[in-house]
């Protein structure tokens, strides 16, 4: 069964402490490792797409990774506006998301 | 904005009953996904069309069903509600059906059954 496990559940920054969240997955005939931003009472939104090891993608404070077995969110120097719920997903049809980590960044 | 439209944005019904909810995709979109997401658990996959055919079903109850219309917009049926149907309702789309194919989020229909 494909599975896809996020930690922490919840993680606490300071503003421009950076950090790093984690996805770790197992599922057969990975098409593609993506990660989401939701905010409380909104629908998720469309970050990253990864397809193969190595691969890097950034978008302003955001860096995310890819290896063979997890998949990571990388936030450098994050701000308040960055707090949110972050959900990784993967899987073929369908996909399979984790229960996310929740964000806080206190200024 | 994903270009994703739900409606309505807020339910408020009473056990026993039955409500229809309305998604149209992103323009361009030929699969449409819906997904129920509640406090304590994740967002949990229901079912997807593409095209108009069911293409995949994952853990939908048998009191619920969906549609996908020739106009790509789809419709999710919940029928003989219970309190703990009380959720998030999402749907999402994707150009593709599946298979590394973004999907793209619409707003969500919050759901209460008193």
């Amino acid at each position: 069964e494909d599975q896809v496990t996020q930690s922490p559940e919840a993680l606490r920054l300071q503003e421009g402490e950076s950090s790093s969240l984690n996805c770790s997955y197992t599922v057969s005939g990975l098409r593609g490792l993506f990660w989401y931003r939701q905010d409380p009472g909104k629908g998720p939104e469309f970050l990253f797409t990864l397809y193969s090891a190595g691969e890097e993608k950034e978008k302003e404070r955001l860096k995310a990774t890819l290896t063979k077995k997890e998949s990571f969110l990388h936030i450098t120097a994050p701000k308040p506006e960055d707090s949110a719920t972050y959900l990784c997903a993967g899987g073929n049809t369908p996909l399979v998301f984790g229960k996310g980590t929740r964000l806080s960044v206190i200024a | 904005d994903s270009g994703v439209t739900q409606t309505p944005k807020h339910l408020i019904t009473a056990t026993g009953q039955r409500v229809t909810l309305r998604c149209s995709p992103r323009s361009g979109d030929l699969s449409v996904y819906w997904y129920q997401q509640s406090l304590d658990q994740g967002l949990q996959f229901l079912i997807q069309y593409y095209n108009g055919e069911e293409r995949a079903k994952g853990n939908i109850l048998e009191r619920f069903s969906a549609q996908q219309f020739p106009d790509l917009h789809s419709e999710l049926n919940l029928s003989s509600l219970e309190l703990g149907d009380s959720a998030l309702y999402f749907c999402a789309s994707s150009v593709d059906p599946g298979e590394g194919s973004e999907q793209f989020f619409g707003p969500g229909t919050r759901l209460t059954v008193l």
